[in-house]
């Protein structure tokens, strides 16, 4: 089975603070994806990495940065957190043999403050 | 234009009933089709996927596709309360998905 876990299932972060979100996965995927879930928005990609140090810009990028050091770890990271960025983060991975099947971590709930 | 468009909901139906999810999406260039369930608080989990025109049945799901009119279809056949959750479609035409803003359905006992 394939396994993503995610460092926190809930965050309470002050506005300006710098928060890291971890990602990592056991199955050896290429590909590693960040979302923002919002009630009436449904999923957006922030950011997403098809290898180790390689990033791409998703559809709502602004104030998020990423980092992939090793294979297994993605991280999202949030140089100045404000309170529209309180969320549900989801991250999520894919081989890159596969036919873009997608497999989610339990998600980290956000709260900023 | 929306990439994937589900119809809207919440979708009601009684126990032992058959629930229809509809889905369409506006790139022909497509290949691949995914349905997600998501419970409330929890994270998407992949349910069904098809790649071919026509019929995937998985248990008491069936996944119908055709690329010819762009939609993709979910079937839950013998609804059970434990179904009740929100599915969402995503389609990919290669590693990036996009999806669908979800239709929450609620089975009846």
């Amino acid at each position: 089975d394939v396994k993503v876990t995610q460092s926190s299932r809930y965050l309470v972060k002050r506005t300006g603070e710098k928060v890291f979100l971890e990602c990592v996965q056991d199955m050896d995927h290429e590909n590693m994806f960040w979302y923002r879930q919002d009630p009436g928005l449904g999923l957006r990609l922030i950011y997403f990495s098809y290898d180790v140090k390689m990033k791409e810009k998703g559809d709502i990028p602004e104030g998020y940065s990423v980092s992939r050091e090793k294979k297994e770890r993605f991280s999202l990271i949030l140089e100045s957190a404000s309170t529209n960025q309180t969320s549900m983060y989801l991250c999520a991975s894919s081989p890159d043999r596969g036919q873009g099947e997608q497999y989610f971590g339990p998600g980290t709930r956000l709260t900023v403050t | 234009q929306k990439e994937v468009e589900q119809n809207s909901g919440p979708l009601s139906v009684p126990e032992g009933a058959i629930a229809s999810l509809n889905c369409t999406y506006s790139d022909r260039g497509s290949q691949s089709f995914f349905w997600y369930r998501q419970y409330s608080g929890k994270s998407p989990e992949l349910i069904m996927f098809i790649y071919s025109n026509g019929d995937k049945e998985d248990g008491r799901f069936t996944a119908q596709l055709n690329k010819a009119s762009q939609y993709v279809s979910l079937l839950i056949r013998d609804s059970q309360p434990s179904d009740s959750a929100t599915y969402l479609c995503a389609v990919t035409p290669g590693y990036k998905l996009s999806f669908g803003a979800g239709t929450t359905v609620t089975v009846r006992a």
